[in-house]
């Protein structure tokens, strides 16, 4: 079946590190999403891709990027982490068919701390 | 951007009673989605529903575009439907970014 997987689930770091959070779909969508999801903010949209080299800067992009080199991954890097970082970051997809349709369909999480 | 706004924000329920979550937003939109977040955190798809009424079994959701809301039904409510309720439409001028609510708690108990 296809679906989307994060790695690592979860994930421990100190301030200043590089971090890399993976994403992989197998449904060959053209759209990739990363939110984070905090206490009394819902989910907010921090980068996103339509295709393949496409990137562009969501909501709270600060401090974190993405690349996309093929279809199936999205990777987000935070390149030095800060406790403000701290949160649940969430991957999603949907497709582009040049229609209406393109319902979204998240990954399973990936919990971060910053200590 | 534009605005969604859930109410109410947190709801406790007997098992068996039903319930209405409701969901506005500040600009035409053409989807919405509804998601579950069950208590381990996993996003779960309810409904995709632009417009008109869907039913899955227990659930049921309706949204009125032209007047900026969507509702979602629970019937009979279940301990397993507790968790948070999202609703999120498209953002930015765009069909593909979504942008979510702060959500519904809903507790549901024996």
């Amino acid at each position: 079946d296809a679906e989307i997987t994060q790695s690592p689930r979860h994930k421990i770091t100190e301030t200043g590190r590089q971090v890399t959070l993976a994403c992989h779909q197998t449904w060959n969508h053209n759209n990739m999403f990363w939110y984070r999801q905090d206490l009394g903010h819902g989910l907010r949209l921090i980068h996103y891709s339509y295709g393949v080299q496409d990137t562009n800067k969501g909501e709270v992009s600060d401090g974190y990027s993405v690349s996309r080199s093929n279809t199936e991954d999205l990777p987000l890097t935070l390149e030095s982490a800060a406790s403000s970082q701290t949160s649940v970051y969430f991957c999603a997809s949907s497709e582009s068919p040049g229609g209406p349709y393109n319902e979204q369909f998240f990954g399973p999480g990936t919990r971060l701390t910053v200590l | 951007g534009i605005q969604v706004e859930q109410s109410p924000p947190d709801l406790i329920l007997q098992e068996g009673a039903n319930s209405t979550l409701r969901c506005n937003f500040s600009d035409s939109v053409n989807n919405l989605q509804w998601f579950h977040q069950n208590p381990w955190g996993q996003l779960i798809n309810l409904f995709y529903i632009p417009s008109g009424t869907k039913q899955n079994g227990r659930l049921s959701a309706t949204t009125v575009a032209t007047e900026r809301y969507s509702l979602l039904y629970i019937s009979s409510s279940q301990t397993t439907d507790s968790g948070v309720y999202f609703c999120a439409v498209p953002s930015g001028g765009s069909n593909y970014k979504l942008t979510f609510g702060k959500g519904t708690l809903l507790t549901v108990n024996p």
